[in-house]
């Protein structure tokens, strides 16, 4: 009964390859984000989405893309995969955007 | 981005020691939260404060939101090995969209020897 769930939780791909993480949150909550952390371990935001609408977009390349097909889910899309873009992400949601935020597990992604 | 200034970076204790980490910002926030992520995991809430001079407790653990309501501490007391892990504190304001978003510190690493 994860509240938060993410997948894949590891993932090795190629430069240039495309890949995709997915989350769902089973908790009722409107707002969702992606999260990326560094190897100095510093978290920072990507995207915030609630109700399924965009509310925060951090500086972010545009070969990352998020979806939100609906409130309880926010997948994250990645195009032409480079070394730099190796990090653990991690999707969290919260009731809305001014409540306690809950991480998922994290995905492990390395770009070899 | 804007982050917080979290000290210390990191620290190595024996078990049963006290430790008391903080968090300063150059700006008030009307929320801070602690936050711990131990290793293969995601962060877990630990305390939220919500008001200025607000001291709360969670078994072992004492967070404070200072009075000018640009820092915060939190302190655990009688260390045991499972209190292992990095500590996030992260700051937030009121407003709107981009204003809401949570201003996280670098994060103090934990090790305890048992």
């Amino acid at each position: 009964d994860t509240a938060v769930s993410q997948t894949p939780k590891y993932l090795v791909t190629q430069m240039g390859n495309d890949k995709s993480i997915k989350c769902e949150q089973n908790l009722g909550h409107d707002t969702m984000y992606w999260y990326k952390q560094d190897s100095k371990k510093f978290l920072k935001i990507m995207f915030s989405y609630n109700n399924k609408e965009l509310i925060i977009n951090e500086t972010v390349p545009n070969r990352f893309s998020p979806k939100s097909p609906d409130k309880a889910h926010l997948n994250l899309h990645i195009n032409s995969l480079e070394l730099g873009d190796s990090a653990v992400y991690f999707c969290a949601s919260s009731q809305d955007p001014g409540n306690t935020i809950y991480f998922g597990e994290g995905s492990w992604l390395t770009v070899v | 981005g804007q982050q917080l200034n979290q000290s210390p970076q990191s620290m190595f204790i024996q078990e049963g020691e006290d430790v008391s980490m903080n968090c300063t910002s150059s700006s008030i926030f009307n929320t801070w939260l602690w936050y711990k992520q131990e290793p293969g995991e995601g962060p877990v809430l630990l305390i939220a404060l919500y008001k200025a001079g607000e001291l709360t407790s969670n078994g072992r653990l004492t967070a404070q939101f200072g009075i000018t309501r640009k820092d915060s501490f939190l302190n655990i007391s009688a260390s045991i090995p499972s209190d292992v892990g990095i500590y996030f504190c992260a700051g937030q304001r009121r407003g709107a969209g981009n204003n809401r978003k949570l201003i996280w510190g670098l994060g103090t690493s934990l090790g305890v020897n048992p």
